[in-house]
């Protein structure tokens, strides 16, 4: 089956830098993509997203970027801060049901 | 406005053991979900409702029984719990309207409840 894919696992960063963080996804049919974050002991918590029909998409301090010509999406995070250290999940939707990424942990250095 | 609630928090069981996971939203959401959480793996479909009255099987349904109870309740039950099912239980909500924008796709999730078989 598909399957979505992150290619770090982890990212060191220091307080101030951009972060960015990859996905990998396989599923042609997918039209809808989101970006999770979740924090030690807490559910995950919407970020932003993105439809098949755009390639960027802006918030506040984060932006995500679709390429599906090599079928890729990331998560850009300007000035990453401490308080953005947490799991991120990147998910896609395909025939109405959503599938996640395993998470890439972000942590952010003082 | 709370959002998910999910609850206990915390459950320790015995194998063979019996409980129910209690969620609520007051979103006024019409479809609600469970997943499961283990190390490594990414969160796993158990079983979804798509609306008041009907529940479907997700990904990982094996050992697991649910119950929409009304629009805003959808309950998880195990009845013989056992030692695989030690995990992180999360319980979400989505609006769910065909056609609907598209901030009616995004689920919002719960604080979870962590469950311990032994």
């Amino acid at each position: 089956g598909e399957s979505v894919g992150l290619h770090l696992p982890t990212l060191s960063v220091q307080e101030g830098d951009n972060s960015i963080i990859n996905c990998a996804y396989s599923n042609s049919a997918s039209d809808y993509f989101i970006w999770y974050k979740q924090e030690s002991g807490k559910g995950p918590q919407f970020i932003i997203d993105i439809r098949s029909n755009m390639d960027k998409r802006q918030g506040q301090r984060v932006t995500v970027l679709l390429n599906k010509t090599v079928k890729h999406l990331s998560l850009q995070i300007a000035a990453t801060q401490p308080g953005d250290s947490a799991v991120y999940f990147c998910a896609e939707r395909s025939y109405g049901k959503l599938t996640f990424g395993q998470g890439t942990i972000l942590t952010v250095h003082p | 406005n709370a959002g998910v609630t999910q609850t206990p928090k915390f459950q320790v069981l015995k194998t063979g053991q019996s409980m129910t996971l209690q969620c609520a939203q007051d979103m006024n959401h019409n479809s609600m979900y469970w997943y499961r959480q283990d190390p490594g793996m990414g969160l796993r479909l158990i079983y979804y409702s798509a609306s008041e009255g009907t529940t479907d099987k997700g990904e990982v349904p094996n050992g697991y029984n649910v119950s929409r109870l009304n629009k805003r309740e959808f309950s998880l039950r195990l009845e013989s719990a056992a030692p695989s099912q030690t995990s992180v239980y999360f319980c979400a909500s989505r609006h769910g309207l065909a056609g609907g924008a598209e901030a009616k796709n995004i689920q919002y999730f719960g604080a979870g409840t962590r469950l311990s078989v032994l």
